[in-house]
């Protein structure tokens, strides 16, 4: 079974900073997908960015960025010049073709001022 | 554009009610929606996976003739408490897509408390 591991409870950031958020996924399957989604208090889930894994050019969505690397099973996510509305819960997730999604546990990122 | 509603946002019952919950995809058509459950502070659970015009797939564990799930439309998705208990309570989160591999959307969720 697909598992999906962000091995950061907490992250914080400096407003204007960059801040990375891990992800690594165990999958015996070649193609797939992996997304962020971001779930403000509000508990609106989402989507932030969203990388098919045959595609070996890293998705980019304004300041957010991932860096795939397929061989060692890693997405994580770069926030760029962070802002106070980037804090949220980050949750990375993988989806196989025709079957259902697999979250992590999430990534809870506060922004300071 | 991929919105999608969920009604009602909160919902207040006694127990031993039932409570249905719709999902509604409001500028696409979804033949796939999924629900999930999530407790404070962790991660979606999925309960669910409903596809238009056929039966609900349910996850080990969850109790299908207590969440029943109701697919009719490509538009529309519901799910249903049925003798509701304490125990029921939490934020319930539905979602859809229009295919295999392709994006989820969610709803806003809903917040079921049973006193």
């Amino acid at each position: 079974a697909q598992t999906v591991t962000q091995s950061q409870p907490e992250m914080s950031v400096q407003e204007a900073e960059t801040v990375t958020l891990s992800c690594t996924y165990d999958t015996s399957e070649s193609d797939y997908y992996l997304f962020w989604y971001k779930q403000p208090p509000s508990r609106q889930m989402i989507l932030v960015i969203r990388q098919e894994a045959y595609k070996q050019q890293n998705a980019t969505e304004n300041r957010f960025s991932v860096n795939f690397q397929k061989a060692a099973k890693s997405f994580s996510l770069k926030i760029s010049d962070s802002q106070l509305g980037d804090a949220a819960m980050y949750f990375c997730a993988y989806r196989n073709y025709g079957q259902n999604f697999v979250f992590g546990p999430g990534t809870r990122l506060s922004v300071l001022p | 554009g991929a919105v999608v509603s969920q009604h009602p946002s909160r919902v207040i019952c006694k127990s031993g009610t039932s409570v249905k919950i719709e999902c509604r995809s409001l500028d696409f058509q979804a033949t796939t929606m999924f629900w999930y459950r999530q407790f404070p502070k962790q991660s979606l659970m999925l309960m669910a996976t409903s596809n238009e015009g056929s039966k609900a797939t349910y996850e080990q564990g969850v109790e299908k003739d207590k969440f029943l799930i109701n697919h009719a439309s490509l538009t529309l998705s519901t799910l249903t408490v049925t003798s509701a208990h304490p125990e029921d309570s939490s934020f319930y989160i539905c979602s859809a897509s229009q295919g295999a591999g392709e994006t989820q959307y969610f709803g806003p969720g809903t917040r079921l408390l049973v006193l």
